[in-house]
């Protein structure tokens, strides 16, 4: 089936530092794939949508500035955590979308987990 | 913006009962699907229905959905401790274009089964 490979599973960086998250699908091309934040015991909450080859659609409330996402290729798209603050440690999941978009499921990746201290 | 509202969020039960969570919209969705997740790992697709009134079937897992398509529910028969987790019930807005793929995801439910 397939499968996406979100790297690294953990990290841990200093306050003020960047930090770059990559989801890639491995056997399908995903014109679309998004990035979610999830805390402790609760859902996931969708932060922006990554077009391959175009800007990314950031949800509202989510800083487009501190949250780079870059989506270069059909099969890798990437989240930059800049400036990384202890608040913004969380668990991170990418999903992408398969084509036709209209008949494709997402696949989700394993999540990377952020620590900043 | 649409909304789904998932209960209930804590669930904690003895081995053998019977359970259902619930997921509930004022909006209509395209699809519904349902996910289980465990602690550290992505959400893994148990199900996904299209139709109204569709229900599916997964071992002693059972899924509906709304004839309106507004709602969905999840029914586990006769727990065990490897259903332990988190589900998350998640709705489509509509087919095509990159919006397809944009889910809403409900509140989530811990459920615990207990030896």
């Amino acid at each position: 089936g397939a499968v996406v490979s979100q790297h690294p599973s953990r990290v841990i960086c200093k306050s003020g530092t960047s930090v770059k998250i990559e989801c890639r699908s491995l056997d399908f091309q995903a014109t679309t794939m998004f990035w979610y934040r999830q805390f402790p015991k609760q859902s996931l909450m969708l932060m922006a949508t990554s077009n391959e080859g175009s800007k990314a659609t950031y949800e509202q409330g989510v800083e487009k500035d501190k949250f780079l996402i870059n989506h270069a290729s059909l099969t890798l798209s990437t989240l930059t955590v800049t400036s990384a603050h202890p608040e913004d440690s969380s668990f991170y999941i990418c999903s992408a979308q398969g084509q036709p978009v209209y008949n494709s499921p997402l696949h989700f990746g394993n999540g990377t987990r952020l620590t900043v201290t | 913006t649409q909304l789904l509202e998932q209960s209930p969020q804590f669930l904690s039960i003895q081995e053998g009962e019977n359970l259902t969570v619930y997921c509930n919209s004022s909006s209509v969705f395209s699809s519904l699907q349902w996910y289980r997740q465990e602690p550290g790992e992505g959400p893994v697709l148990l199900v996904t229905v299209v139709t109204g009134g569709e229900v599916k079937k997964l071992k002693r897992l059972t899924f509906q959905f709304g004839d309106a398509r507004k709602d969905s529910s999840l029914h586990i028969t006769a727990a065990q401790p490897g259903d332990t987790g988190l589900y998350l019930c998640a709705g489509a807005a509509g087919a095509g274009g990159t919006s397809y793929g944009k889910l809403t995801f409900g509140q989530g439910t811990i459920l615990t089964v207990h030896p």
